[in-house]
């Protein structure tokens, strides 16, 4: 069954420094694969995905992530962090032969000054 | 701008009474879904509708329905709401059902129960 996994339940990073929050998800094909942020008391904003292709996708807000087969992970990068980029973040795996997205259960970041 | 709207975007009702969510889109999307997103979790799909194509999840309980009456609106009704059943509902529509397609979410409606 697929699944997806983030391994970090709340991440903090200081403003301006990098940001890498990680993906792992079990698929036997190659998967659809996405990244949403949730501001608190909002919906989810897509931020990037990723079909196929070049491996390295640039998504909205600066955001991009790197697609590697061999580790089965998707993780999201941000070079210099924004404090209005703390949010809740879920990456979520869609499958080729059915309509369902599955999510992870997230990672809230925190964005210190 | 074409969006998800979601109303109302906070609901409290009562032990056991009917209670009525909807969503409405000015994107002209075919499918349109309902999540269910507890505190701290991920969203759960409960079932969407592609056109008038009911597709309902294995899992989701009876208590749960929904309707579309065109292509703009999809409602959620609960019909004997529990105390479990405290949660964010989300909307969201995609332009096809395959999940290739990007899906785009409304802000959400909070449900309390008393």
């Amino acid at each position: 069954a697929q699944s997806v996994t983030q391994p970090d339940i709340h991440i903090t990073v200081s403003e301006g420094a990098s940001l890498e929050l990680r993906c792992n998800y079990s698929y036997g094909a190659t998967p659809y694969l996405f990244w949403y942020v949730q501001s608190p008391g909002q919906g989810l904003q897509l931020l990037l995905k990723y079909f196929s292709g070049d491996t390295l996708v640039q998504g909205i807000k600066g955001f991009e992530a790197e697609f590697k087969r061999s580790q089965s992970s998707f993780n999201l990068r941000k070079p210099s962090v924004h404090w209005s980029d703390a949010a809740e973040y879920f990456c979520a795996v869609g499958n080729q032969a059915g309509t369902a997205l599955i999510f992870g259960k997230g990672t809230t970041l925190s964005v210190s000054s | 701008d074409a969006m998800v709207i979601q109303n109302p975007r906070y609901q409290v009702t009562q032990f056991g009474k009917p209670v009525t969510l909807s969503c409405s889109q000015t994107l002209n999307h075919n499918v349109m879904y309902w999540y269910q997103q507890k505190s701290s979790q991920a969203p759960k799909l409960l079932f969407h509708y592609y056109d008038k194509d009911f597709n309902n999840e294995a899992d989701t309980p009876d208590n749960f329905q929904s309707r579309r009456p065109n292509t703009s609106f999809c409602f959620l009704d609960i019909r004997s709401p529990g105390l479990g059943d405290a949660a964010m509902y989300l909307c969201a529509t995609s332009r096809g059902p395959d999940s290739n397609q990007p899906q785009h979410f409304g802000d959400g409606t909070r449900l309390s129960i008393l």
